[in-house]
């Protein structure tokens, strides 16, 4: 079956513009995450949706990242006010959810580049 | 705070021979131990995971180590191939609380 799907593949934006990352989790995926990728880092959490839950927002860095789910499919990474550290991968992955394995399954990213 | 600490940051190993990579994890709260294998341009992916209730798990060339006292978890690649060659993430998370805590990442690169 489909896996995670994440467009663009990558972004090239000016410094202070906005963008927006969309990701589509695995069918009947019920949670839904965003992690970072800065060059040569690990993976830093940014956000956690589970159903209709409110979102765990605590990873995100600044009040110009936001992230929004519809329902339990479609996510979209929004990041306002670009700056150059801001440049990274932006990863998705889904998973069952709550009693289900915590396996989660990762998109490709977007590679985003602030100039 | 960095919660898992993973090492070494890159290995070289040459074709057949044993990879190690250790991480090490702070929170006593985590229970569930993934490690993950990415390639250039791609996701990570789940290649094996351990919870803290047995000390080791295999499949097939790959064996996770747990040592619950020490704190720490160990990835282990048997008769180490080419195609073996990738990033390797180590990371954890808490019961009930699924979202992943990773190490920084080792890049493996396995020798002809």
């Amino acid at each position: 079956g489909a896996g995670v799907s994440q467009s663009p593949s990558n972004k090239v934006t000016e410094k202070g513009k906005d963008v927006e990352l969309r990701c589509d989790p695995i069918s009947g995926h019920t949670a839904l995450y965003w992690y970072r990728q800065r060059l040569g880092q690990g993976l830093e959490f940014l956000i956690y949706f589970q159903g209709n839950s409110a979102p765990d927002k605590s990873g995100l860095p600044s009040d110009r990242f936001s992230a929004e789910r519809t329902g339990e499919s479609v996510s979209t990474l929004t990041i306002q006010r670009t700056q150059q550290e801001d440049s990274a991968v932006y990863l998705c992955a889904s998973s069952i959810g709550q009693g289900g394995s915590h396996e989660q399954y990762f998109g490709p990213g977007t590679r985003l580049t602030v100039t | 705070q960095q919660q898992v600490k993973q090492s070494p940051q890159s290995l070289i190993v040459q074709k057949g021979g044993i990879s190690i990579i250790n991480c090490a994890y702070e929170n006593t709260a985590f229970d569930y131990f993934p490690w993950y294998q990415q390639f250039p341009g791609k996701g990570p992916a789940l290649l094996i995971a351990i919870r803290p209730d047995v000390s080791e798990k295999k499949e097939g060339r790959f064996t996770i180590s747990f040592n619950k006292s020490a704190k720490q978890f160990s990835l282990h690649i048997m008769d180490s191939q080419p195609g073996d060659s990738a990033t390797y993430f180590c990371a954890a998370s808490r019961g009930g609380y699924s979202t992943l805590t990773f190490g920084k990442g080792t890049m493996l690169l396995v020798s002809p």
